[in-house]
Order: structure tokens, then sequence, then C-alpha cells
């Protein structure tokens, strides 16, 4: 059971480089979340989509954008990376509502 | 942003001790409160999710209270052992509208001592 996938699992970039983290779920849930964990912060919710079709900011949006390519794939992009982006990030999703989060690997970034 | 607060924020015991942490939560517009294990190197893991006032739910030796109307849960571990040392995060969801928003506290980093 793959579950949440997310790629890459390391990534390193130069200030001002763009990237996209990929993450894909095989448990045919509706609503899928990135997440970024920052030392003393916890998780702080970047974008989110509740279902198929529609995505939504969290907390901590700027700097990022989001596609919600089919239901199966929510991908993170960073047009513009900056060293305050340095962080892992966590995908998670849920078949619908107040059900039980299920969360990918992690992508650890760094930014230089 | 809304205040999901968690305490104490680091928690040693001893092998056998029973234990317990508190996770507070805005006590308007509940909709769920959840509770994930994190240990280090890995993902989180649910324990729970507590939908309604006064629920009480189980897992082994992990229990966990829920008090709607004055915005807190209660995580209890009898007996710990090592293999519970970990993060301990809580997530609150907030109802209204079909957008389901899950806000985490920082956690409770446990750690149990052979």
């Amino acid at each position: 059971n793959a579950g949440v996938t997310q790629t890459p699992k390391f990534q390193v970039l130069k200030t001002g480089q763009s990237m996209t983290l990929q993450c894909a779920q095989d448990m045919n849930h509706n609503s899928m979340y990135w997440y970024r964990q920052d030392p003393g912060m916890g998780l702080r919710l970047i974008y989110y989509s509740a279902s198929e079709g529609t995505t939504d900011k969290g907390e901590v949006p700027n700097g990022y954008n989001v596609s919600r390519l089919n239901k199966r794939e929510f991908s993170l992009r960073l047009e513009s990376a900056a060293p305050s982006q340095t962080s892992v990030y966590f995908c998670a999703s849920t078949i619908f509502g107040a059900e039980k989060l299920f969360f990918g690997s992690g992508t650890q970034l760094s930014v230089l | 942003i809304l205040n999901v607060e968690q305490s104490p924020q680091s928690l040693h015991v001893q092998e056998g001790d029973s234990t317990n942490f508190t996770c507070s939560f805005p006590s308007s517009n509940f909709y769920a409160l959840h509770w994930y294990r994190w240990e280090t190197a890995k993902s989180p893991e649910a324990l729970f999710v507590m939908t309604l006032n006064g629920d009480e739910k189980k897992k082994g030796r992990i229990s966990a209270t829920l008090n709607t109307k004055e915005g807190y849960s209660y995580l209890y571990i009898k007996g710990s052992q090592p293999e519970d040392s970990a993060t301990y995060l809580c997530a609150f969801m907030e109802s209204g509208g079909s957008n389901y928003k899950l806000t985490f506290g920082k956690g409770t980093l446990l750690t149990v001592n052979p």
C-alpha cells in the first residue's frame, strides 16, 4: 500500500530557483494538504484542497502556489525560492471532513 | 489564525510512569479535534479523531478526553514505555462551510527513560 507519496525526499536549491514538490495519494481521498514544519513552530498549513477542483490558502501561503491536478495529485510550487523557505514539507490527505489525515514521508528542502 | 496550545512543551518520565498532556483550542465553531503521534524521522500518525463533547477514546495504554464547551482535550498514557517516546500533536478543525482546515498545535515532546 503506497498511501501518500511525496517526491523528492531531499532537495537543495539556490535562492531564486524554482521547483515543484509532488504529492500523490492512492486512497481515493477527497482532501489534500501541504504543511511545513519548522523547529519550534509545529506544522503550519500552506495550502489545502478540500476537493478536486478547489484550493485555498492556509496560514503561510506567501511564496507558494499549488495545483490540484486531479483527485490523486496535489503539487506545491516555489516560483522563486528564498532561504526562509528552508523547511520540511509534508503532504497529507483525508477521505473528507473530520476524518484522520494520512501523511507522506516529507521533503527536506534547503534554500541556500 | 486559530490558537491551538499544547502543554507542556516537553516532558521526561521514567518507564512505568503514567502521564498526561493538554491541548487547548477555541471553544466556538468546534468541528473536530485530532491527536497524532510523531516519532523522530517518521511521519505523524493519527491516534484519535474526536467530534463530540464528552468523547473518550482509548487505544491500548493511550486514551483521550474532550471538552468542547471549555476548549480542551487531555491525552493520557498509562505505564509509559520507551517506545512511547515521540511528539504528540493535537489539531483543531473549525466548522463552517465545506472547507475543512486543520490547525495544529506545536506538540508535546515526550521522552520515556528506561
